[in-house]
Formats: C-alpha cells, sequence, structure tokens
C-alpha cells in the first residue's frame, strides 16, 4: 500500500510556542485529513482537506494541502497545554484500502509548561 | 459531540474468556464501520470492515475466528475477541462514516483490552 511520512515523530515545546508536522508521500492522495488522539481515547478529526493548495484553519490549527497532491501539513499556533497529544495525518487515494485511508505513524506533541 | 460511542472504554478478563465490544453510530445510521488495533505509541491497524446484513471482511493476517465481527443493525457493530490470550491486550478503535460523505471517518473512544 501507500506510505505516508509524518515527521516529526515527536516534538517536545514551551508553551506559547507554534508548531508545525507535516506528512509527505511518493504518491498522490485525493484528500489530506489531520485527526488528534489524546491518551485512552479514539482519534478526534480536526481538519479535512479536499482540493489541493486548500488551506484551512480550524481555531488556532491551521493545515494546508500541498499544491502536488503528495504533502500536507498542520500548524498549531500559540499552544497551549491541552495540544498535548499524538496527531495523525491520514491521506486517501484512489485504490485505497478498504476504510479508504492510510495513516502517518503519528507526531507526539509533549509541551513543557 | 461525540458521532460515534464504543463501550466498554476498558475490559480486563481472563485468559480464555471472550470478550465483546460494541460500536454504535449515534446520529447516522452506517452500513460500515470498521475496526482498528492500535499498540502503544503505534498508529492504527485496520483489522476489518464491518458490513451490515453480510459477513465483515478481513484484512490479509487477521484471524477471523479470533475476531468475530457482526454488524446486525444499521447502527451497531460488534466485535468479539474470542478465547482470548495476553497478546490480544490491546488498544480497540471502531469508525463509521456519515452517508453522502466519502472520506473522514468519525471514531469511537477505543477500549483498552487487557488479558490477564
Amino acid at each position: 500500500g501507500q506510505q505516508l511520512n509524518q515527521s516529526p515523530q515527536s516534538m517536545f515545546i514551551q508553551e506559547g510556542e507554534d508548531v508545525s508536522m507535516n506528512c509527505t508521500s511518493s504518491s498522490i492522495f485525493n484528500t489530506w485529513l489531520w485527526y488528534k488522539q489524546d491518551p485512552g481515547e479514539g482519534p478526534v478529526l480536526l481538519i479535512a482537506l479536499y482540493k489541493a493548495g486548500e488551506l484551512t484553519s480550524n481555531g488556532r490549527l491551521t493545515a494546508q494541502f500541498g499544491t502536488t497532491r503528495k504533502d500536507s501539513f498542520l500548524n498549531i499556533s500559540a499552544s497551549i497545554p491541552s495540544d498535548v497529544g499524538i496527531y495523525f495525518c491520514a491521506g486517501r487515494y484512489s485504490g485505497g484500502g478498504a476504510d479508504g485511508l492510510t495513516f502517518g505513524k503519528g507526531t507526539h506533541l509533549i509541551i513543557q509548561p | 459531540g461525540a458521532v460515534v460511542s464504543q463501550h466498554p472504554s476498558r475490559v480486563i478478563c481472563k485468559s480464555g474468556t471472550s470478550v465483546k465490544i460494541e460500536c454504535r453510530s449515534l446520529d447516522f445510521q452506517a452500513t460500515t464501520m470498521f475496526w482498528y488495533r492500535q499498540f502503544p505509541k503505534q498508529s492504527l491497524m485496520l483489522m476489518a470492515t464491518s458490513n451490515e446484513g453480510s459477513k465483515a471482511t478481513y484484512e490479509q493476517g487477521v484471524e477471523k475466528d479470533k475476531f468475530l465481527i457482526n454488524h446486525a443493525s444499521l447502527t451497531l457493530s460488534t466485535l468479539t475477541v474470542t478465547s482470548a490470550h495476553p497478546e490480544d491486550s490491546s488498544f480497540y478503535i471502531c469508525s463509521a462514516r456519515r452517508p453522502g460523505t466519502f472520506t473522514a471517518l468519525h471514531f469511537g473512544n477505543g477500549t483498552r483490552l487487557t488479558v490477564t
């Protein structure tokens, strides 16, 4: 199947700092999704991107669908303690798996007060 | 609010027993639901697709007789871990997609299974 490279694997930042993470692939995707997972919980959808070049915000979160359709990034501005968690990207491509999605391995965000 | 509900959130069982996990879509009908397994600090691994009114389809390497799936209604899918062993201990998550949408999946809160 298709592979998604998500980076960084983990981030240790100070409260108030901005955060940036991204997902890349050698293949073209036609949809990108960003999820956040808190410990012991299921992933929660943050942002969905459906068009190349699309830039979408959700509060302090901003995500973009890369123009090459092979990448996406997620930015978090002015981080706060509740931003701690694991962030997953997921992409959909033609001929995808049963659930239609390929998941990145996640970015663990740790915030130091 | 949550659109997919999963129950129980935690379960501890003895080796050799069976455990049933429920996944419900709360405000929509889901003809298809998905079951995942997640190991600590790992991504989600798709186990099977639950199809209302027909047999589930399993991913390669997933034992059908070990993980029984029943999609009895348009809002409920169940995963039964049969004859559980300690190596079945994991975090199990279900998901569903709203009708008319083609991509964004909504996940349940997950079930932490511990087999002693």
